[in-house]
């Protein structure tokens, strides 16, 4: 079964302070894809990354990171020196090959509250 | 930068009323997509639409629901007599093709519709 857990469910900081968000994830597929979305208080989802399985590099772009770890089945995002911009409920999405889409299943999304 | 688009950007509706909520996809773009988003909750995956027909469907998508996109740029989502429960965020999302395939799979989101039921 596919399934993802984001454990946090809000998470509050000052900024400029970092932060991570974790997700872990379930499936039984081999290849498979993971997502982070960004919904801003005005309700948009913006993508922010994906990542495929077989590839497992962590990748920074500007403050945010990602730290993909199949051996946990664990795809963790760290902002760094957070803004209050940041403050937005975040999800991370699985995705599975080998289907006729690529549905995305998200998990319950974490709020994440920067605070000046 | 190319934008799916939806409207309306909300849309109140008494129950057991018909709702049309209308995207346009990516141009480019062959694979579409329906999600919705009870307030406070989760992104649900409702339906994936590829050439003319359903490819996939939730549970969620019962016989309430259709899709359809009737020309070559809109992509509509009908629910025929709506229910208290549909309240929700509707997002409708494209992408250029599949993982494993041509083009980028990404998904693109539109902005929303939220619908409220009286």
């Amino acid at each position: 079964a596919q399934k993802v857990t984001q454990a946090q469910t809000e998470i509050s900081v000052v900024e400029k302070e970092d932060v991570t968000l974790d997700c872990v994830y379930e499936t039984r597929d081999t290849t498979y894809y993971l997502f982070w979305y960004k919904q801003p208080p005005s309700g948009e989802l913006v993508f922010l990354i994906r990542r495929n399985s077989f590839d497992e590099q962590n990748e920074i772009s500007g403050r945010y990171s990602w730290n993909f770890q199949k051996s946990t089945s664990s795809f963790n995002f760290t902002i760094t020196a957070s803004q209050v911009v940041d403050s937005a409920v975040y999800f991370c999405a699985l995705s599975e090959d080998g289907g006729a889409t690529n549905k995305l299943i998200f998990g319950t999304g974490t709020l994440l509250a920067v605070q000046p | 930068e190319p934008e799916v688009t939806q409207t309306p950007s909300h849309q109140v509706t008494q129950m057991g009323q018909e709702v049309i909520l209308r995207c346009v996809p990516i141009s480019n773009h062959l694979y579409f997509y329906w999600y919705r988003q009870i307030l406070g909750q989760k992104v649900e995956f409702l339906v994936s639409f590829y050439n003319n027909e359903i490819s996939e469907k939730s549970e969620i998508f019962d016989d309430q629901f259709s899709v359809e996109r009737p020309d070559g740029s809109n992509f509509t989502l009908k629910i025929r007599s709506t229910k208290l429960e549909d309240s929700a965020m509707y997002f409708c999302a494209s992408s250029e093709g599949l993982a494993g395939g041509q083009g980028s799979y990404e998904q693109y989101f539109g902005p929303g519709t939220r619908l409220t039921v009286t």
